[in-house]
């Protein structure tokens, strides 16, 4: 089935900071997204982008789906956009589950 | 309109003994996914309901198995817990049928922990 990995996989910044976490996968992919998982374990929706490029205020993310990689740009960082980042993926061939990467803990600090 | 919801929140068991979870899909969502994160890693895909029917599995052994009903929602249910059964299990919504690639919307999960 399709490889997800993510990098870094903990990245630690001062507020204000601007970051840059990435994704990369193995197949071609139909369903590509990217989730914040609060303190209490839930997955919070923050782009389906299985190619292009979405912005929403500071968060944004880029797919190049014939490179095999997504980028989530956060800007202008602040204390809680602390948690851990999923990337989540589901190739044609692995039908619609998810293949989720192994996360990027980011902490913002003060 | 209603998002994914789960029950219940945080559940304890004993090693061997049997646990159900229930979740009830967004609106107008008809396919329901199930996920088991482990503490420190990604979720990893258990199975998917589609129309009632079981509609792709992950590599998990057959005492995890699952019910999706009329109505949508859904129930997971692990026979002869293990130690290692101990996890965030997750429930997933997403308007799709089985060949589709709709955005999936998840629930805020079950805490099981297996003493």
């Amino acid at each position: 089935g399709i490889q997800v990995e993510q990098s870094p996989p903990d990245l630690i910044l001062q507020e204000g900071a601007n970051s840059t976490l990435r994704c990369n996968f193995s197949d071609s992919v139909n369903n590509l997204q990217w989730f914040h998982q609060n303190p209490w374990g839930q997955l919070i929706n923050l782009f389906y982008i299985p190619s292009g490029t979405k912005q929403n205020g500071r968060l944004s993310a880029t797919t190049v789906a014939t490179e095999r990689y997504s980028l989530l740009y956060i800007s202008s960082s602040q204390t809680t956009d602390s948690g851990v980042y999923f990337c989540a993926a589901a190739s044609e061939t692995s039908g619609s589950r998810l293949t989720f990467g192994e996360g990027t803990q980011l902490t913002v600090n003060p | 309109e209603t998002g994914v919801t789960q029950s219940p929140t945080h559940l304890i068991k004993t090693r061997g003994q049997q646990v159900t979870l229930r979740c009830s899909s967004q609106s107008g969502h008809n396919t329901v996914s199930w996920y088991q994160q482990a503490l420190g890693q990604g979720p990893q895909f258990i199975f998917q309901y589609y129309r009632e029917e079981e509609n792709g599995r992950g590599n998990f052994p057959p005492r995890f198995s699952g019910l999706q009903f009329p109505n949508y929602s859904s129930e997971l249910n692990v026979n002869a817990l293990e130690l290692d059964d101990s996890a965030l299990y997750l429930c997933a919504s997403s308007p799709a049928d089985w060949s589709s690639y709709n955005e999936q919307f998840f629930g805020p999960g079950t805490r099981l922990t297996v003493l």
